[in-house]
């Protein structure tokens, strides 16, 4: 069975912290791999999407990295602030036809 | 550009009633969308995937008799709860798939998600 999860199920940093969040997947055949980030109640916000030839993509303080072949990538923010408190889910897209696979994804509470 | 709108965005209703729900590629075509739901403080589950002028196909243990999805257009799924019951509470989140754009290059087969909607039984 295919799954996504993610580790730590919630964090809280202080603000100005730089932190990683982690994302692993069991079957290392993707075709791409996307964060997104969901505030309570709203739906998704697409952050970085990594086809399964990139080993990262980044825009403004986030970067995100894909290792295919441990089966992993990391969403990596750099100096955290209040407004980036929010679930962090990773999700992997098998075959260009199907749907994305969602991990539980990380609670995020940055304190100022 | 590839937006997806859901209507309505909330939805409270008695036990036993159906409830549609609307899901439109606002801007680009989608021969596939995708159904998804969520439960409070979990993560997104893939209830259907829904392909243009052909039968949606259901995840195991979601009931299709129960979950009529219909997508008669490129821009148009829906989702309508049959016979709702509290259990069926929920967040109810569409996506379309964009197969290709022209013009700007963009991601291929990426997924566009709408705002979803949350759905009450009482």
């Amino acid at each position: 069975k295919q799954e996504v999860t993610q580790i730590p199920a919630a964090l809280s940093v202080p603000e100005g912290e730089n932190l990683v969040l982690n994302c692993s997947f069991t079957d290392s055949a993707i075709y791409n791999l996307q964060w997104f980030r969901q505030d309570p109640g709203k739906g998704l916000t697409s952050l970085l999407l990594i086809q399964s030839s990139q080993r990262e993509q980044t825009s403004g303080r986030l970067n995100a990295s894909l290792d295919k072949s441990s089966g992993r990538s990391t969403l990596y923010i750099a100096a955290s602030q209040p407004g980036d408190s929010a679930t962090y889910l990773c999700a992997v897209k098998y075959q260009a036809g199907t749907a994305l696979i969602f991990g539980k994804g990380t609670t995020l509470s940055v304190s100022s | 550009g590839a937006v997806v709108s859901q209507h309505p965005s909330w939805v409270i209703c008695k036990s036993g009633t159906s409830v549609k729900i609307e899901c439109r590629s606002l801007d680009f075509q989608a021969t596939t969308m995708f159904w998804y739901r969520q439960f409070p403080k979990q993560s997104l589950m893939l209830m259907a995937t829904s392909n243009e002028g052909s039968k949606a196909t259901y995840e195991q243990g979601v009931e299709k008799d129960k979950f009529l999805i219909n997508h008669a257009s490129l821009t148009l799924s829906t989702l309508t709860v049959t016979s709702a019951h509290p259990e069926d509470s929920s967040f109810y989140i569409c996506s379309a798939r964009l197969l290709a754009r022209s013009g700007r290059a963009r991601s291929y087969n990426e997924q566009f998600f709408g705002p979803g909607t949350r759905l009450t039984v009482l």
